[in-house]
């Protein structure tokens, strides 16, 4: 199984930054899929998560109304969304169902 | 936000058992809080070690285990190794959001 997350960079406060995972050796549309995220040095917050259907998604307080997680079960994808994005957003961003990608960095700075 | 509890530190012996909890502050922690547990090593991305209270990842060592102890979710180790040692992190879903706890530096010593 090997979940491949992309997207990542460098992008300035109140930007927009739009990150993929994309699923092999996985039914990727049995399974709630996760964005989760890890300021390095710190522990883990989970951001957002969505249905196998993607009829309902949650999201973690300090996201809500900037991020948005979104899936594409015949692509095997899921996506986040990120606008209005702040210098605190800066971590590495991990898609995880039971398995994890190895993460792509997002850095927000001017 | 509810907020969940991890031991921050445990030190458990070669070949001993140790238990690690999760517990939330909503009240005790149910079969449908869905817990999973992580493990995270230096440098490394995590992985599942326990997942839906109980369940095992194919590569989970049989000396892992996952449970509900006194209104909290567990983890136990049996017969720790020294690879064994790492961050250990607890995930409980809420119905739809989910929170993590703070982390265990679990030592093997």
């Amino acid at each position: 199984v090997q979940l491949v997350e992309s997207g990542g960079g460098l992008v300035q406060p109140g930007g927009s930054l739009r990150l993929s995972c994309e699923a092999s050796d996985f039914t990727f549309s049995y399974y709630w899929m996760n964005w989760v995220r890890q300021v390095p040095g710190k522990g883990l917050e989970w951001v957002a998560d969505i249905r196998p259907d993607g009829s309902e998604q949650f999201y973690v307080d300090s996201v809500k109304g900037r991020f948005t997680i979104s899936r594409d079960n015949a692509k095997k994808s899921l996506y986040l969304q990120m606008n209005s994005l702040r210098v605190e957003d800066t971590a590495v961003y991990y898609c995880v169902s039971t398995y994890w990608g190895q993460g792509s960095l997002v850095t927000v700075s001017s | 936000q509810a907020v969940v509890t991890q031991e921050p530190s445990l030190t458990v012996s070669p070949g001993g058992t140790v238990t690690l909890t999760c517990g939330s502050s909503t009240g005790a922690v149910t079969s449908g809080h869905y817990a999973y547990w992580f493990q995270q090593k230096p440098g490394q991305a995590p992985r599942t070690v326990i997942y839906d209270t109980t369940n095992k990842q194919s590569w989970t060592p049989a000396r892992f285990s996952g449970s509900l102890l006194g209104g909290k979710a567990a983890l136990t180790l049996s017969g720790a190794q020294p690879e064994d040692e790492a961050e250990y992190y607890c995930l409980l879903s809420y119905s739809g959001p989910r929170v993590f706890g703070g982390g265990t530096k679990l030592t093997v010593l």
